[in-house]
């Protein structure tokens, strides 16, 4: 399974600033995503990280709100633009693995609070 | 839409007995799933995972069941311990879909020494 690291681990944000999430994978990796988890619920998939090309967002997600970039195949960002306190979520990244590429390993998650 | 499901939210187990959680999903053309567990302050971990041509897989101490004719899922865990405390999640991937994956409600798991 990959390792993948992210960053920060946790952040507390004034409203109307953004924060930019790292995700750092040890080894190169095809597909790379993000979720959102908010408080006491399950995952979201806000986007796929497309190396090369603009990321594919899910329904309710836009690129304005959560920029994304992925300059090569162990790296991404994940910017929360214009934060109000409904952004306040864990956001993880994830990568596609396992013989068949249909694992998904998860990264441990950035604890973001806006206040 | 489609969406995967659970039936209890929270579980609670003495240790040493088996814990069963369960989760439905309503996509028919579903064709891989996987159980997640989370600790506090930590990210899914996968615990286990089923494709659609199998209707059991055990790994360590632990069995998925999948029951195709009435979309449900299940995981169980045997002789739970307190290290099982955490919240489970079962997810949906289409088999050509790579990591996109529709996550179920989740379920609290507490086992009670």
């Amino acid at each position: 399974s990959a390792v993948i690291s992210q960053k920060p681990s946790r952040d507390i944000c004034q409203r109307g600033t953004s924060l930019t999430i790292q995700c750092q994978v040890d080894s190169q990796v095809t597909m790379m995503f993000w979720y959102r988890q908010q408080p006491g619920q399950s995952l979201t998939l806000i986007a796929t990280a497309n190396q090369g090309s603009e990321a594919t967002y899910e329904s309710g997600f836009v690129i304005d709100k959560f920029p994304i970039s992925r300059p090569n195949l162990t790296f991404s960002t994940l910017t929360v633009s214009n934060m109000s306190p409904e952004d306040s979520s864990i956001y993880l990244c994830s990568v596609a693995g396992g013989s068949m590429n249909t694992e998904a390993f998860f990264g441990q998650g950035t604890r973001l609070t806006v206040v | 839409g489609e969406s995967v499901g659970l039936h209890l939210p929270t579980l609670s187990v003495q240790e040493g007995d088996n814990s069963i959680i369960n989760c439905a999903y309503s996509n028919s053309a579903s064709d891989y799933f996987i159980w997640y567990k989370q600790e506090s302050g930590k990210g899914p971990q996968f615990i286990i995972d089923i494709r659609s041509n199998m209707d059991k897989r055990q790994g360590q101490r632990v069995t998925v069941l999948l029951n195709k004719t009435v979309k449900h899922l299940s995981l169980q865990i045997a002789a739970t311990q307190p290290g099982d405390s955490a919240v489970y999640f079962c997810a949906e991937n289409g088999y050509n879909q790579g990591g996109k994956l529709i996550f179920g409600q989740g379920t609290e798991l507490s086992v009670k020494p």
